[in-house]
């Protein structure tokens, strides 16, 4: 079974670019996770979808940052523009949701390094 | 301050040696998670526990809901144990809420 891909796996933009992440989960599984880790600090939370629906975007930093999951299946996420603080590595997680209540485990992905010049 | 603190951040230890790395947290959590992630590499589950103590190989990990507090040991450590360990805590609609990290060697 192929797991949670991530693309690309680096990018270098400049400040002002656009660019998007894609997020390719484990199939069947209805939870996709964001999550960022920025030089020297923890990795923090951005967002959680369930299957295409935003259940929990309280991370996201700004209106400069815009996830999608259409479908369900693969979710991307533009930064737009990008400034020199969004610099890091994102990364995306899938888990099975299998009802209110029960935890699952969280599969991640290799991470997009990204860094804003 | 972080609600995941761990500690050491940076450990050093000699093969064989006895690791263990600690993690508290300071919210209501529904489950905890340890993670490592080889230099280079993505992030792999480790353990996910809510009560207890659970053992993988040379790998055991311990909560104490009441004291807030998880313990990973590493028993025999070898130096493909070289990583980073994570420890992170499920909240919510299944966020997670993670620690620093601390970053193991261990030396032949």
């Amino acid at each position: 079974e192929a797991g949670v891909t991530q693309f690309p796996s680096h990018s270098v933009i400049e400040k002002g670019q656009t660019v998007t992440l894609r997020c390719d989960p484990i199939s069947g599984h209805d939870n996709l996770y964001w999550y960022r880790r920025v030089m020297g600090k923890e990795i923090k939370f951005l967002l959680h979808f369930v299957k295409e629906s935003k259940q929990d975007e309280s991370g996201m930093p700004n209106n400069r940052f815009l996830a999608e999951r259409t479908g369900g299946t693969y979710s991307t996420l533009k930064v737009q523009p990008a400034e020199l603080e969004d610099s890091g590595v994102y990364f995306c997680a899938s888990s099975q949701d299998r009802g209110e209540g029960y935890t699952d485990t969280q599969y991640f992905g290799p991470g997009t390094r990204l860094t804003v010049l | 301050k972080n609600e995941v603190e761990q500690s050491p951040q940076n450990l050093t230890a000699q093969e064989g040696e006895f690791i263990t790395i600690n993690c508290s947290y300071s919210v209501g959590i529904s489950a905890l998670h340890w993670l490592q992630q080889h230099p280079g590499g993505g992030i792999v589950s480790l353990f996910m526990l809510s009560s207890g103590k659970k053992k993988h190989g040379r790998l055991i990990a311990t909560i104490n809901i009441q004291e807030k507090h998880s313990s990973l040991h590493i028993t025999a450590s070898h130096p493909r144990d070289s990583a980073v360990y994570i420890c992170a805590v499920r909240r919510g609609t299944n966020k997670l809420i993670f620690g620093t990290g601390t970053l193991l060697a261990v030396q032949p």
